[in-house]
């Protein structure tokens, strides 16, 4: 079975003060990992898909890497926008194209100013 | 502007009665899904549609039906027999190897 775990489960920085987030992941045959970005009482955005160990991508303050076994979402300099619940969902294959996902359980990242 | 819409924002359901949580998109994606979002946890699947009049269970179907009889449209009712169903519910949908994109959601609470 796929499994997802996230931690911390909550994280509070100062404004500026850099962390990172962490995306443990059991999957058979990796197909991607998905890093999502909700905000209270929304939707989740979409932010990196990731697909082989090695690979990076950056988006603003946000940087998202992967290895065999995890990804870490990284955030340099955060500011008060980037509070919201971070989500992590990894794709196995699933006999088709359109396999579905199995997410973690969100780390609640609070920047204060 | 392409995307997912999700209504009603907000529903009420009474004791033995049956609710149907609407969602529409316009992205002219295959595939819809449905999931279930409760405090603390992660989303979880309850059903998804790849084509039109087609739909597989999810994780956590039990109490739920769906319908699939338009591409644009993947209605989600959730009957008397779901016994625990305040939650935040999000639509999904998602074309080929991209990722899903999301609706902003039903809150569902119990009256």
């Amino acid at each position: 079975e796929d499994q997802v775990t996230q931690s911390p489960e909550a994280l509070r920085l100062q404004e500026g003060e850099s962390s990172s987030l962490n995306c443990s992941y059991t999957v058979s045959g990796l197909r991607g990992l998905f890093w999502y970005r909700q905000d209270p009482g929304k939707g989740p955005e979409f932010l990196f898909t990731l697909y082989s160990a090695g690979e990076e991508k950056e988006k603003e303050r946000l940087k998202a890497t992967l290895t065999k076994k995890e990804s870490f979402l990284h955030i340099t300099a955060p500011k008060p926008e980037d509070s919201a619940t971070y989500l992590c969902a990894v794709q196995a294959p699933g006999g088709t194209s359109y396999g579905k996902l199995t997410f973690g359980q969100g780390t609640i990242l609070t920047v204060h100013p | 502007d392409g995307g997912i819409t999700q209504s009603p924002k907000y529903l009420f359901r009474k004791e033995g009665q049956n609710v149907t949580l609407s969602c529409e998109q316009n992205l002219n994606h295959d595939a819809m899904y449905w999931y279930r979002q409760d405090p603390g946890q992660g989303l979880r699947l309850i059903y998804y549609s790849q084509i039109v009049n087609d739909f597989q269970k999810g994780d956590i179907a039990e109490g739920y039906s769906v319908s699939r009889e338009k591409k644009e449209s993947f209605p989600l009712t959730v009957t008397s027999a779901q016994k625990n169903p305040t939650a935040f519910y999000l639509c999904a949908s998602r074309s080929g190897f991209q990722p899903q994109h999301f609706g902003d959601g039903t809150r569902l609470s119990i009256l």
